[in-house]
């Protein structure tokens, strides 16, 4: 099946470094989506981008959508301990009809360690 | 706000023996998932169900079973446990039917382990 390459797989940062990690994929998306995970809950959706090349800032948040569609980055500035866990890129592709369920790809995921 | 809810968060069984999650969300969504989550495996799509009434296979299917319910409850199941299956499971739930856009509700997870 589609295979999306996060990198890095792990990061560990001082407190207020920037941090930056990204994802490649073979195929190309439609929206590209960032979730992360903190310690023992369930994904939550930072940030959806929808059209290539484009680039959204939630807060200290900034991700782009690759030009080519096959690729995208997440940025985080000046961080902080409760940036800590597990962030997941997750790719959507609608087929030729336009309709989809929702069915996403995600990447492997990274997990960030923010040392105080 | 409720959001999307799981049962049991915890649970251990032994290998052969059945068991059924649970999912049940408040938020009106019409499309619901579930995905199992292994360490350096990212999030893999197990069944989904597009609306009330339909399901369909994901990524990884084999050895599960799903119900949907009615519109609020996906129920997930486990006919004959297999250690393969010791993960942490997500359900997760979209408002979209059709044009979706893969924004995703995820419950808390339930974390089963099989001896």
């Amino acid at each position: 099946g589609q295979q999306l390459n996060q990198s890095p797989q792990s990061m560990f940062i001082q407190e207020g470094e920037d941090v930056s990690m990204n994802c490649t994929s073979s195929s190309i998306f439609n929206t590209w989506l960032w979730y992360k995970q903190d310690p023992g809950e369930g994904p939550v959706l930072l940030i959806a981008l929808y059209k290539a090349g484009e680039l959204t800032s939630n807060g200290r948040l900034t991700a782009q959508f690759g030009i080519t569609r096959k690729d995208s980055f997440l940025n985080i500035s000046a961080s902080i301990p409760s940036d800590v866990g597990i962030y997941f890129c997750a790719g959507h592709q609608s087929n030729a009809g336009g309709t989809s369920y929702g069915k996403l790809t995600f990447g492997q995921g990274t997990i960030l360690t923010v040392h105080p | 706000n409720a959001g999307v809810t799981q049962t049991p968060k915890f649970q251990v069984l032994k290998t052969g023996q059945s068991m059924t999650l649970q999912c049940a969300q408040d938020m009106n969504h019409n499309s619901m998932y579930w995905y199992r989550q292994d360490p350096g495996m990212g999030l893999r799509l197990i069944y989904y169900s597009a609306s009330e009434g339909t399901t369909d296979k994901g990524e990884v299917p084999n050895g599960y079973n799903v119900s949907r319910l009615n519109k609020r409850e996906f129920s997930l199941r486990l006919e004959s446990a297999a250690p393969s299956q010791t993960s942490v499971y997500f359900c997760a739930s979209t408002p979209w039917r059709g044009r979706g856009t893969g924004e995703l509700f995820f419950g808390e997870g339930s974390r089963l382990t099989v001896l």
